[in-house]
């Protein structure tokens, strides 16, 4: 069974960097889109971006452009997000998922079809 | 950016109900709309994409309608494993956002 796996919880000081990571099994990995979610204490969930392992492409939503980095390592199935200086607002739990285009009549959806379990980042000083 | 509204944010219901829960876009999405369920500490689930599109592996008791602004999920015979936080996204235009959610909980 296909399954993302997530790296574990961090906690980390405000102005700290941080590398998270989002590691595919199966197939298909390196030629799915892989998007970033952003759930914030007791709010709803914010779509990061998205980035392509197999040439590490990436898309940005514009309130994230700028302050994280999405990248892959094909060779071993992997997708990161990435901060170079965390801030106290950066808390939240992050998820990565797979994103896959859904064919229905001759029309192409998109949605985000398996995800991982995410990973818990805490900022505090 | 499209902005994505649910209704209600809670929802106390019991087991064998039929429960709606609404999402209305700020402008006309056709049926570029997904939904999911989420249960705290797991991987957020697909149910529907395209509005009524049944993602393989969910309940039949789960279904979808809806286009343009409005649209709704319902559950059929609530199950006690149904007891969740579901969410709509819009897949239309991007950034793909998501509605606030509304929790399903124990009536």
């Amino acid at each position: 069974e296909v399954e993302l796996e997530q790296s574990g919880a961090e906690m980390k000081e405000p102005g700290e960097s941080l590398r998270i990571s989002c590691k595919g099994s199966g197939d298909r990995f390196t030629t799915s889109w892989i998007a970033w979610v952003r759930q914030m204490p007791g709010k709803s969930l914010e779509w990061m971006g998205i980035v392509y392992p197999e040439d590490s492409d990436t898309k940005y939503s514009p309130s994230f452009q700028g302050r994280v980095t999405m990248s892959a390592d094909k060779s071993r199935n992997v997708a990161y997000l990435q901060w170079s200086s965390l801030r106290a607002s950066d808390t939240a739990i992050y998820y990565c998922a797979r994103h896959r285009q859904f064919l229905v009549g001759t029309m192409y959806y998109d949605a985000l079809d398996l995800w991982g379990r995410g990973t818990v980042v805490i900022v505090s000083a | 950016d499209i902005q994505m509204t649910q209704s209600p944010s809670s929802l106390p219901a019991s087991v064998g109900d039929r429960v709606t829960i609404t999402c209305r876009a700020s402008q006309n999405i056709n049926n570029y709309l997904n939904w999911y369920q989420h249960k705290p500490g797991t991987a957020p689930k697909l149910l529907i994409y395209a509005a009524s599109n049944l993602q393989t592996g969910v309940p039949s008791r789960f279904s979808g309608r809806g286009s343009g602004t409005d649209f709704t999920l319902t559950i059929n015979g609530l199950q006690p494993e149904d007891f969740a936080t579901y969410f709509c996204q819009q897949s239309f235009r991007p950034p793909p956002a998501f509605g606030q959610g509304t929790n399903v909980d124990v009536k």
